[in-house]
């Protein structure tokens, strides 16, 4: 069975920093494109970043370019964010996916419970 | 958001509902479209991808369908569980590449 859980959200101040974690089971980790989507207080969901299985591709959206930086460490299953000059409108449940990527086509076919981050003074 | 839903959608049990998703050639013009289902304090969950496909377990009252830059996600049968936000999305070849999720659309049953 295909688990993600996330990890390391709360509450930090505009202009700090946070990494989550996402821990994944159930599936070869190595092999799988894998993504950061979040969701804002009464907004709807928006992509945040991806990363290729040997992490020779990533991408981003643009409001994070510069500021959030995906990693991933296929040795121990996990794949991160690390969030730096955070602000406000960063205040989100953020999502770990796990995805398939071919020709023309990307989906996020699992997802993890996420991880709630708090950006405020 | 560049692909665009309307911002609600209704209909009594039984009944069919369809939700539009309009983009451009850069992205549902250009890829395959999927469709993801978010019910109050649950995770997202898909609901198509490539356009028209189910994975296991989603009931075949979900449909999807693409046109051109446009796409539907159709529900026969609606009942009281269907009752959450849906977004479609796909990848842009736009930029140096992201993927973009519709602007949601809350289906309601009355």
């Amino acid at each position: 069975e295909v688990q993600l859980v996330e990890s390391g959200g709360g509450l930090v101040q505009p202009g700090g920093s946070l990494r989550l974690s996402c821990a994944a089971s159930g599936f070869i980790f190595r092999t799988y494109w894998m993504s950061w989507v979040r969701q804002a207080p009464g907004k709807g969901l928006e992509w945040v970043a991806n990363m290729k299985p040997d992490g020779s591709e990533i991408y981003y959206v643009d409001s994070v370019k510069g500021r959030f930086t995906i990693s991933r460490d296929n040795a121990k299953n996990s794949l991160y964010l690390q969030m730096n000059s955070l602000r406000a409108e960063d205040t989100a449940l953020y999502y770990c996916t796990r995805d398939s990527q071919g020709p023309n086509e990307y989906t996020l076919n699992y997802w993890g419970q996420g991880t709630l981050v708090t950006v405020s003074s | 958001s560049v692909l665009t839903q309307p911002p609600s959608a209704s209909g009594t049990p039984g009944q069919r509902v369809t939700i539009s998703c309009s983009g451009s050639s850069s992205n549902i013009g250009n890829n395959y479209v999927c469709w993801y289902q978010y019910l109050p304090g649950m995770a997202p969950k898909l609901l198509i991808y490539n356009n028209n496909q189910r994975p296991s377990g989603v009931p075949d009252r979900f449909s999807g369908s693409k046109s051109g830059t446009s796409a539907s996600l159709a529900i026969s049968g609606l009942q009281s569980e269907d009752e959450a936000d849906y977004y479609c999305a796909a990848w842009d070849d736009s930029l140096n590449g992201f993927y973009v999720f519709g602007t949601g659309t809350k289906v309601t049953v009355l």
